[in-house]
């Protein structure tokens, strides 16, 4: 059971170009989320699918698109990078709990340069 | 206004002392509030969750929930070295039907001294 993977773990980009961040988890969630995590300013939600199928902006959105491919993968693209995209990555995904609420687990995230 | 805050310290305790996180939070609604780890370098990790006004104990660890002040704090007994790291509150701010939506503070530095 590896829990949520994220690939690659490293990448450096030019300003201007593309690139997709691969997650995948095993635990059979339902709901998934990307956040992208910056000094001084916390881990901040990108966008989240809440079931397969569906996707909804979160708090920073802009410049960025997501594809839920089925289950298990949530993929984010950055279409045309940019210096201001310099920052960690997480993908997560969660489970209900008692009590009605979700526990969220992190993937061991993707250190995005932007030049 | 942070809807969610911490001090950012860097809090420093000795060894086998108690360390009190504090977390601080701006909406009312809120019903789940998670504490998360964070060694540098590394992805939060899920320490405890806390549903309910309260002490919820696991371990070393013990969660409290004051809804009607709207603050949750984390104390760790007995700290050890290994505890130094970052401790990231969570709160969610509001179910989305099917997950939930995690509004994070900047965490706070705690050290543990030998």
């Amino acid at each position: 059971n590896a829990g949520v993977t994220q690939t690659p773990k490293f990448q450096v980009l030019k300003t201007g170009q593309s690139m997709t961040l691969q997650c995948a988890q095993d635990m059979n969630h339902n709901s998934m989320y990307w956040y992208r995590q910056d000094p001084g300013m916390g881990l901040r939600l990108i966008y989240y699918s809440a079931s397969e199928g569906t996707t909804d902006k979160g708090e920073v959105p802009n410049g960025y698109n997501v594809s839920r491919l089925n289950k298990r993968e949530f993929s984010l693209r950055l279409e045309s990078a940019a210096p201001s995209q310099t920052s960690v990555y997480f993908c997560a995904s969660s489970e209900l709990v008692w009590g009605g609420s979700y526990e969220q687990y992190f993937g061991p995230g993707t250190r995005l340069t932007v030049t | 206004q942070k809807e969610v805050e911490q001090n950012s310290g860097p809090l420093s305790v000795p060894e086998g002392a108690i360390a009190s996180l504090n977390c601080t939070y701006s909406d009312r609604v809120s019903q789940s509030f998670f504490w998360y780890r964070q060694y540098s370098g590394k992805s939060p990790e899920l320490i405890m969750s806390i549903y309910s006004n309260g002490d919820k104990e696991d371990g070393r660890f013990t969660a409290q929930l004051n809804k009607a002040s709207q603050y949750v704090s984390l104390l760790i007994r007995d700290s050890q070295p290994s505890d130094s790291a970052t401790y990231l509150c969570a709160v969610n701010m509001g179910l989305t039907g099917g997950g939930n939506k995690l509004t994070f503070g900047t965490g706070t530095q705690l050290k543990v001294e030998l």
